[in-house]
């Protein structure tokens, strides 16, 4: 079945620190986006990157689609920055086409 | 612009009653979609319209879960009757266009959700 895993699924950070989300799927992808779940649990959009490289401020993410993998990259983390990141991927051979979402990373940046 | 909207924010019921949730999506935005997140884990699909019409509710739980999008803007998604294992947070998003469609278009936008608790 279709499956996309997450990796770390805890993750704990200094403030100032930087680190790497990984995100695996298992067949090539129409769409895949990343989001930020914050604490009061609104999803917010980081990320349309079904291939190549995009940065935003502090977020860039890469997608390798020939490879099945994405990466979120956080630079310089903030307490804000705590909470769930989830990869959400649509498959090309998904005949159901919907968007099937990691189990997520648990991020904590402490002060 | 404004975000997709959703109300209420929390409900809580006692199990065997009934309960429902409204949407109003992204102006212009032809697709909208209900998820369930249950605590711990990602958005599971529901449900998905495209304008007024059903693209796939493969995963609605049918025996006790209705939704419908009679004019094509918002939505309702019901609950009846509510079992505890209902108890999680029913999210709303919307997209211009369906899933299967190349480019931005199926860009999916959340709106704050309702968290459900059923006693």
């Amino acid at each position: 079945g279709i499956q996309v895993e997450q990796s770390p699924p805890d993750l704990i950070l200094q403030e100032g620190a930087n680190s790497t989300l990984r995100c695996n799927f298992s067949d090539s992808v129409n769409n895949l986006q990343w989001f930020h779940q914050n604490p009061w649990g609104q999803l917010i959009n980081l990320f349309y990157i079904p291939s190549g490289t995009k940065q935003n401020g502090r977020l860039s993410a890469t997608t390798v689609a020939t490879e099945r993998y994405s990466l979120l990259y956080i630079s310089s983390s903030q307490t804000t920055d705590s909470g769930v990141y989830f990869c959400a991927v649509e498959l090309l051979n998904n005949a159901g086409n919907m968007l099937t979402f990691g189990g997520g990373t648990r991020l904590m940046v402490k002060p | 612009e404004a975000g997709v909207a959703q109300s209420p924010r929390y409900k809580i019921i006692e199990k065997r009653q009934s309960v429902a949730f409204w949407c109003n999506p992204i102006s212009g935005h032809a697709t909208l979609y209900w998820y369930q997140q249950i605590l711990g884990q990602g958005p599971k699909l529901l449900i998905q319209f495209q304008n007024n019409g059903v693209v796939d509710d493969s995963q609605l739980p049918k025996d006790r879960f209705s939704a419908e999008r009679l004019k094509g803007v918002d939505s309702t998604l019901k609950i009846q009757p509510a079992k505890l294992e209902d108890s999680a947070v029913y999210l709303c998003a919307s997209s211009l266009s369906k899933t299967g469609t190349s480019g931005r278009r199926g860009e999916q936008f959340f709106g704050p959700g309702t968290r459900l608790t059923v006693l």
